[in-house]
Formats: structure tokens, sequence, C-alpha cells
């Protein structure tokens, strides 16, 4: 129930490309869905997030699709560029009650971009 | 925007050690701070959940006595890994929650503890 499940586990893409990464949740009752950048040897910071309530958020080269009634979401990163080279997360959040701001994490993705 | 502090960044020590890691959020006052581990090329694991003045809640899993949590105050955390043994080794995290904004973790940029 508190799982969430991403894919791929490493995506290689070309400077240019598009990056594409996915998660599925189970629990309902999630009404955040963050995506996190990691780099080697730092903590994860935020890029985008969405709830359930829009089905598409666009920051940039970033955007967030959200399908409900799968339960799934995607990143797709625009123009993808050797700077991007990192490991992201989804995550899945509960913005109430007693688990208020505890996170559930995808497994990762290491995204490689090719000059 | 907000920042979280953690330190030190890296440790090395002997085995027996007890080590002391601090995570501070330094522009807010975080009634909630969270613990992790990362093992290399995998994801975060929850260790455990620190409130301000109270017990910390601990994940199923994560032994109290070794992992130790102190958040005496609204701006500090304390993580102690009491007697460490080489297989404590791993990448911690912390992380606070900022009451003024819709994120609900702020993190830190961790800190590699390897026990020889």
């Amino acid at each position: 129930q508190q799982q969430v499940k991403q894919s791929p586990q490493s995506l290689i893409v070309q400077k240019g490309g598009i990056s594409i990464i996915n998660c599925a949740y189970e629990n309902t009752a999630f009404d955040y869905f963050p995506w996190y950048q990691q780099f080697p040897g730092k903590g994860p910071a935020l890029l985008i997030a969405i709830r359930p309530d829009v089905s598409e958020k666009k920051e940039g080269r970033f955007t967030i699709s959200f399908n409900k009634s799968a339960k799934q979401f995607s990143l797709h990163i625009m123009d993808s560029q050797p700077g991007d080279s990192a490991t992201y997360f989804c995550a899945a959040s509960k913005t109430g009650g007693t688990s208020y701001g505890k996170l559930t994490f995808g497994q990762g993705t290491i995204l490689t971009v090719h000059p | 925007g907000a920042v979280v502090s953690q330190h030190p960044s890296r440790v090395i020590c002997k085995s027996g050690t007890s080590v002391k890691i601090e995570c501070r959020s330094l522009d807010f006052q975080a009634t909630t701070m969270f613990w992790y581990r990362q093992f290399p090329k995998q994801s975060l694991m929850l260790m455990a959940t620190s409130n301000e003045g109270s017990k910390a809640t601990y994940e199923q899993g994560v032994e109290k006595d070794k992992f130790l949590i102190n958040h005496a105050s609204l701006t500090l955390s304390t993580l102690t890994v009491t007697s460490a043994h080489p297989e404590d080794s791993s990448f911690y995290i912390c992380s606070a929650r900022d009451p003024r904004d819709s994120q609900p973790q702020h993190f830190g940029d961790g800190t590699r503890l390897s026990i020889l």
C-alpha cells in the first residue's frame, strides 16, 4: 500500500533528447507527488511537484504528467543536458493527518546525458 | 528559501566509536525532522521521525538504542550512532519540515560515515 515503484532503473539520453521517468503508486490517500534530483555526495533537492487536482505541471524544461485513475505520474526532461546527469527520485506524501510530511520514495533512476 | 545544514559532511572513525551528526534548520523552526539512511545506488530509507520535545518515532527494523535521536530545540536534531561498526557505514541524510511552505521536507547535504 505504501510502495512507489519507479522505472527505469537507469537511463541514457543524448544531449537535446527527452528523458522520461515513470512512477506508480498504490495508496490513494497520497496527495502530493514531488520529484527530487540528487547529485553524488549531496542530499536530494526538490525539482518539481504536483497535486492530484491537475494532470500536468511544467517548470522550464521539467514537466510532470499525472494520471490519477491509473495512479501513475511521470517526469519529462526536455532538451536534456549533461548537467542533468544525476539520480532522480519520485516520491509521494499525504499532506494531512499524523503522518504529514512523511515521504515514500521510489527506487531512483540514474540518468546519464551524453554530450 | 529554507536551508537545512548537516554536520559533519564526512566522518571516518574506528569501530566501537560513537558518532554524532547534527541537523540544523537555518532560517525556520522545524517541529519535525526526519533521518534517512542511503546505501550506494539505492533509495532513501526513512529511519525515524524526530519531533521537538518528544521521543522520536522509529521505523520498523531500526534499532532505537543504536541510533539515538535528540530533537531538543526547534532548529536542531542530532543522530548519534552508538558503538558504530563497519556495517553502519552509510550516507545519512536529515530533512526538516518548514511549516511556512507546502513542501513536506527540505533536505540536508548528508553525512558520509565510514567505520574502519
